[in-house]
């Protein structure tokens, strides 16, 4: 069946980078583009991003341009998200999610467990 | 950015009753692209509804969506214990998606 594992708790100082990691598998990642969507503790839904897996385009939100970057590896069916210039803010759930479509970019459908991040100093 | 705003806030309701939550969007979602999720303490979100009102795999009938250019409704008919949850709306029709801030669905 087809399933996102993501990377574990990431505790962070301000001004630091991290970089969260999505596993896929059940199915080929180069298929489907793969978005990215964080929630800060009790609060709502916000979209980052997506990736297009098969070549490696993106697509960001306006307000991460800048400080996000989302890459791949195909080869072991990996995604990524690295955040950088960290600020207590960006103290979040991160979520990889899969889109429903194949070949195109439309919303989120599977979704990762998601990865916490914490921001403190 | 389209901008979506969801009310209620909170519903409160009792399992077997219905109910109804709005979305409305700030400018016309192109394609009806606009998605309901549900959402669990703890958990990821699952999807509900794509394009107005497709059901996702697996999505029970009880769930239904509707509403067209700026006004999108979810309805759920005889709740069930299950489905007290926050529901967010989501917008795809433009480049950059975008949510609502939620309807918390609780027991009365």
């Amino acid at each position: 069946q087809v399933q996102l594992v993501q990377s574990g708790a990431e505790v962070k100082k301000p001004g630091a980078s991290v970089k969260v990691s999505c596993k896929a598998s059940g199915y080929t990642i180069t298929g489907y583009y793969m978005h990215w969507v964080r929630q800060a503790p009790g609060q709502g839904l916000e979209w980052m991003g997506w990736i297009d897996p098969n070549n490696g385009g993106t697509n960001y939100a306006q307000k991460f341009q800048g400080r996000v970057t989302m890459t791949r590896d195909t080869s072991i069916s990996t995604a990524y998200m690295e955040l950088s210039r960290l600020r207590s803010d960006d103290t979040a759930v991160y979520y990889c999610a899969r889109d429903l479509e194949v070949v195109t970019a439309t919303l989120p459908d599977i979704w990762g467990q998601g990865t916490m991040v914490t921001v403190s100093s | 950015e389209i901008v979506l705003t969801q009310s209620p806030g909170t519903l409160s309701l009792s399992p077997g009753e219905g109910a109804t939550l709005s979305c409305r969007a700030s400018q016309s979602i192109s394609n009806n692209y606009l998605a309901w999720y549900q959402q669990k303490p703890g958990q990821a979100p699952r999807l509900l509804i794509y394009g107005a009102s497709n059901r996702a795999t697996g999505i029970p009938d009880r769930f239904s969506g509707s509403g067209s250019g700026t006004d999108f409704t979810l309805t759920i008919s005889r709740l069930e214990p299950e489905d007290f949850a926050v529901y967010y709306c989501q917008q795809y029709g433009s480049s950059r998606i975008t949510f609502g801030q939620g309807t918390r669905l609780e027991i009365k």
